[in-house]
């Protein structure tokens, strides 16, 4: 994997179910996973940065693992209400810079009430 | 304060115009980064400042000039621009532990603004 892999690219779940998604990116060089939520007009929000392998992070209802020697993180939403409905966004540093963060296109969650 | 802000909002401007947006936040950031997005589409990096020094420029055409007067404080002046340049530009900031410490910089998460959404007729 040269970039960073999103899927899918979008889903529709009913509110109360849990869903989860996956980030996948290239594991050598690796620095840090990134993982934001962005709402329709509003900003990016950043829910957590994992950079251990088998870390697990936790938000709320919102967790995130990460595998850093097979290149891939999961986002779980347990038991998802309409406002989790946002576009979700990983991404990790460029090795030639790590400010500059290599972004995935995102899954975008619609949850329906 | 953990917020960013940018203003305007929104922003019309003809071909030959001159503007500027800006940026700020009270955080403490070292690192203020300008981002191009457009509909459907993850951010696009176009300028990077640490320590108000431009330390990534994404090949980003010379009509896009930033500016970084203080560590609170980001510009982008915007001259001669093209329709195509419509698009929504964030504003980020993370904190940034300069030249020796850009590898530990990566772990920081970035901050972002509402954004000012630009329509270039």
């Amino acid at each position: 994997i040269l970039n960073v892999e999103q899927s899918p690219q979008s889903l529709h779940v009913q509110e109360g179910d849990s869903t989860n998604f996956t980030c996948s990116f290239p594991s050598s060089n690796f620095y840090a996973l990134h993982w934001y939520r962005w709402e329709t007009a509003k900003s990016p929000e950043a829910l957590f940065v994992m950079t251990l392998n088998g870390d697990e992070k936790k938000k709320g209802r919102i967790s995130a693992t990460l595998n850093t020697k097979e290149g891939y993180s999961y986002l779980y939403i347990k038991g998802s209400q309409p406002e989790d409905s946002a576009t979700y966004l990983c991404a990790r540093p460029n090795a030639g810079n790590n400010r500059k963060l290599i972004w995935g296109l995102g899954t975008s969650l619609a949850v329906n009430p | 304060d953990t917020e960013v802000t940018q203003t305007p909002k929104h922003l019309v401007m003809g071909m030959t115009n001159k503007k500027s947006l800006k940026c700020e936040q009270h955080m403490g950031h070292r690192a203020m980064y300008w981002y191009k997005q457009k509909a459907k589409k993850p951010p696009e990096l176009m300028f990077v400042y640490s320590y108000e020094k431009l330390s990534i420029n994404e090949s980003v055409p010379s009509r896009f000039s930033p500016e970084c007067p203080n560590s609170s404080l980001l510009n982008l002046h915007l001259h001669a621009l093209q329709p195509e340049d419509s698009a929504l530009y964030l504003c980020a900031s993370s904190q940034d532990f300069g030249l020796a410490g850009a590898f530990v910089s990566s772990y920081n998460e970035q901050f972002f603004g509402p954004g000012t959404r630009l329509t270039v007729l």
